[in-house]
């Protein structure tokens, strides 16, 4: 079945330093990838559309140059929190989508844990 | 905009026991709604996904039924086990966008 791999698992950065998350579809081509935000004991947030090849949509509210997104090829998308602070904590978690063969199933990650101090 | 609640927030049941979970969303003009599951600090696993002309969908002890007039869906889980344990959370797509709208879950316990 698809297979969402995202790296890495667990994070901790200091403050002002940039977080790169890799999302990665190991068995099928994801031309669009979606990234969310979970805070504790709260639902998924959707932060942004990843789209090969062109640029993330983000969601309103969402700093688009704070959250970086880069789409580059069909089965990589990365995520890169730049200037972290503490209210970036939070567990990030992307999903993409084998639309040819699950049309809308969805597909997701393991989550990323950044902790920022 | 669409809002989507899941009552209860938490859930706790003997073993064996069969349950209900509960999904609304305000706006019933869905393309379709997923039903998920997420152990603690993992991702997320599709359960089951019920298409906006479809009423219910069932795999194994499982049974996700979907009213879009009244904006409404349930989980059934039969016979519950320790190993049911984990957050469910619902999910709607809106439009054919492929973009999800979350539930705030359901945090489920079966006590052995």
């Amino acid at each position: 079945g698809a297979v969402v791999s995202q790296h890495p698992s667990r994070v901790i950065c200091k403050s002002g330093t940039s977080v790169k998350i890799e999302c990665r579809s190991l068995d099928f081509q994801a031309t669009t990838m979606f990234w969310y935000r979970q805070f504790p004991k709260k639902s998924l947030m959707l932060m942004a559309t990843s789209n090969e090849g062109s640029k993330a949509t983000y969601e309103q509210g969402v700093e688009k140059d704070k959250f970086l997104i880069n789409h580059a090829s069909l089965t990589l998308s990365t995520l890169t929190v730049t200037s972290a602070h503490p209210e970036d904590s939070s567990f990030y978690i992307c999903s993409a989508q084998d639309r040819v063969h699950l049309g809308h199933g969805y597909t997701f990650g393991s989550g990323t844990r950044l902790t920022v101090v | 905009k669409q809002e989507v609640t899941q009552i209860p927030a938490a859930l706790s049941v003997p073993e064996g026991e069969n349950l209900v979970l509960n999904c609304s969303f305000t706006d019933s003009a869905i393309y379709n709604l997923q039903w998920f599951r997420q152990d603690p600090g993992k991702g997320l696993t599709s359960l089951l996904l019920i298409q906006s002309s479809q009423r219910e969908q069932t795999s194994g002890r499982l049974n996700a039924s979907l009213d879009k007039s009244s904006g409404r869906s349930t989980l059934y889980i039969a016979a519950s086990q320790p190993g049911d344990s984990a957050t469910y959370l619902c999910a709607v797509e809106m439009d054919s966008s492929y973009k999800l709208i979350f539930g705030s879950g359901t945090r489920l316990l079966v006590r052995p």
